[in-house]
């Protein structure tokens, strides 16, 4: 079935330092890749998606590419704000219209 | 106001007790979810439903059911909690539209303690 791996956090960044958070897929097909973003005590948002191989997904500053190839979608941004601390999901959706996550990675930035 | 509403936002109840979530969209949306999150593993897919007379279990059901009493609300119950239903429990919707892969849109989510 369809799978997502993440990086496991917590993940602990100085302000202005470069983010990379690593996420891996197993799908039949071609399926759709997402990010979602879920700040403290809230529900979850949609950051950024990509639907086929070498697109890429951007918003915010943050970034991911669609890379068939390597089967992967890993979230970067180069410069992270305070603001940006949050619990990060990678999620693929295969066809089926139901969404597969990932276990989630913490996000803390200290100033 | 919220697009998403879930109600309660904290409830805390004993073993054995009959709980109802419940969530109510004014997105429009067709299709409504359920999920639950637990530290350490993600979200989990309990009941979906893609219009009125369509639900469909996920990946957890057992030990819950579903009611999709309208386009616009999409109710959770645990029929006798039990203790590992401890969790953070999300109502999430999302457009079937004329694009696939449209994003789902969630609640703010309820927090449930069982005793």
């Amino acid at each position: 079935g369809n799978s997502v791996t993440q990086m496991e956090g917590p993940v602990t960044l100085s302000e202005e330092a470069f983010l990379t958070i690593n996420c891996t897929y197993t799908a039949t097909g071609y399926p759709s890749l997402f990010w979602y973003v879920q700040y403290p005590g809230e529900g979850l948002q949609l950051l950024l998606k990509a639907t086929k191989a070498d697109d890429k997904g951007s918003n915010k500053g943050f970034e991911a590419t669609y890379r068939k190839e390597t089967t992967s979608f890993h979230l970067e941004k180069g410069s992270v704000q305070v603001s940006d601390s949050a619990v990060y999901f990678c999620a693929l959706e295969g066809g089926s219209e139901k969404l597969v996550f990932g276990k989630g990675t913490k996000l803390t930035v200290n100033p | 106001d919220a697009d998403v509403t879930q109600t309660p936002r904290n409830r805390i109840t004993k073993t054995g007790k009959r709980i109802m979530l419940e969530c109510s969209q004014t997105k429009g949306h067709d299709r409504m979810y359920w999920y639950r999150q637990d530290p350490g593993l993600g979200l989990r897919l309990i009941y979906y439903s893609f219009d009125v007379k369509d639900i469909n279990k996920g990946e957890i059901s057992d030990g819950y059911s579903v009611s999709r009493q309208a386009q616009a609300k999409f109710s959770l119950s645990l029929e006798s909690a039990i203790p590992n239903q401890t969790a953070l429990y999300f109502c999430a919707t999302s457009d079937s539209g004329t694009k696939s892969n449209q994003p789902q849109h969630f609640g703010d989510g309820t927090r449930l303690s069982i005793l």
